[in-house]
C-alpha cells in the first residue's frame, strides 16, 4: 500500500524552463511533507519542506505547493539547470513517529 | 544544513561474514537516526529506527537479528549485517533527525554500497 506516491517516473525538461514535479499522498494524517535530491551513489539531499498548515514554501528557485484537499503536493523549479538533473523524491510524516514516507522518486533530465 | 557521515562508503565481503556500518551526525546530536536499504531503481525503504540509549524500533519485516542497531551515543549510530548473504547487496543510508531544524527533517548520509559475494 503505497501512502506517497510519484506516478511519473521521469520527467524531461529544457534547461531555463520551469520543471513541475508531483506527489500524491493518501494519509490524511500526513502533516509535513518534503522533498528531496539524489544523485547515483549518493545520499538524498534535503530540499525544502512544508507544514500543512501552510500550502506553499519558496526557497530560491525551489516552490513546494500543497493542496491538502486533494492531497497532493508539487515541486517547481525555476529556472531549470542542468544541474537540477537527478532524481527526486517525495516524503511524508505524520509526526507521531518521525518517520519518512517516501514515493519511488522521479528522474529529471534537464537539457540543454 | 546538518552534516551527516557513513563509513565505509562501500565494502566488499565474503558470504557468511559480518559487515559494520558507522553513521555520525557531525555537527548537531541526533537523539533519533534512521536506517535505510535502497534497491537499484526503487525508493528508500526504512528498515530502522534508532534511539539513543534504547532499543531500535524495527519496521515489519526487516530481521532484528540480522540488522543489529546500536546507537551507543548522541552522534554515532552503527548497523550490522551479520552472517551476511548475497541478497543483503545493496545501498545502505542512514539519516538523523537534527532536533533544531524543521520538524520531522532528516539529513542523510552519503551511503554505504555492500557487496556480498
Amino acid at each position: 500500500d503505497q501512502q506517497v506516491k510519484q506516478n511519473s517516473p521521469s520527467l524531461s525538461v529544457q534547461e531555463g524552463r520551469i520543471s513541475i514535479l508531483n506527489c500524491d499522498y493518501t494519509n490524511s494524517m500526513f502533516d509535513y511533507f518534503l522533498w528531496y535530491k539524489k544523485y547515483p551513489a549518493e545520499g538524498p539531499t534535503f530540499l525544502i519542506s512544508i507544514s500543512s498548515i501552510k500550502d506553499k514554501n519558496e526557497d530560491g528557485r525551489f516552490t513546494v505547493f500543497l493542496n491538502k484537499s486533494a492531497k497532493h503536493l508539487s515541486l517547481h523549479i525555476v529556472p531549470s539547470q542542468p544541474g537540477d538533473s537527478a532524481v527526486y523524491f517525495c516524503a511524508a510524516s505524520d509526526g507521531g513517529y518521525n518517520k519518512l514516507i517516501f514515493g519511488a522518486g522521479t528522474r529529471l533530465a534537464v537539457h540543454p | 544544513g546538518a552534516v551527516v557521515s557513513q563509513h565505509p562508503s562501500w565494502v566488499i565481503c565474503k558470504s557468511g561474514t559480518s559487515v559494520k556500518i558507522e553513521c555520525r551526525s557531525l555537527d548537531f546530536q541526533a537523539t533519533t537516526m534512521f536506517w535505510y536499504r535502497q534497491f537499484p531503481k526503487q525508493s528508500l525503504m526504512l528498515m530502522a529506527t534508532s534511539n539513543e540509549g534504547s532499543k531500535a524500533t524495527y519496521e515489519q519485516g526487516v530481521e532484528k537479528d540480522k540488522f543489529l542497531i546500536n546507537h551507543a551515543s548522541l552522534t554515532l549510530s552503527t548497523l550490522t549485517v551479520t552472517s551476511a548473504h548475497p541478497e543483503d547487496s545493496s545501498f545502505y543510508i542512514c539519516s538523523a533527525r537534527d532536533p533544531g531544524q524543521g520538524k520531522d527533517t532528516q539529513y542523510f548520509g552519503p551511503g554505504t554500497r555492500l557487496t556480498v559475494l
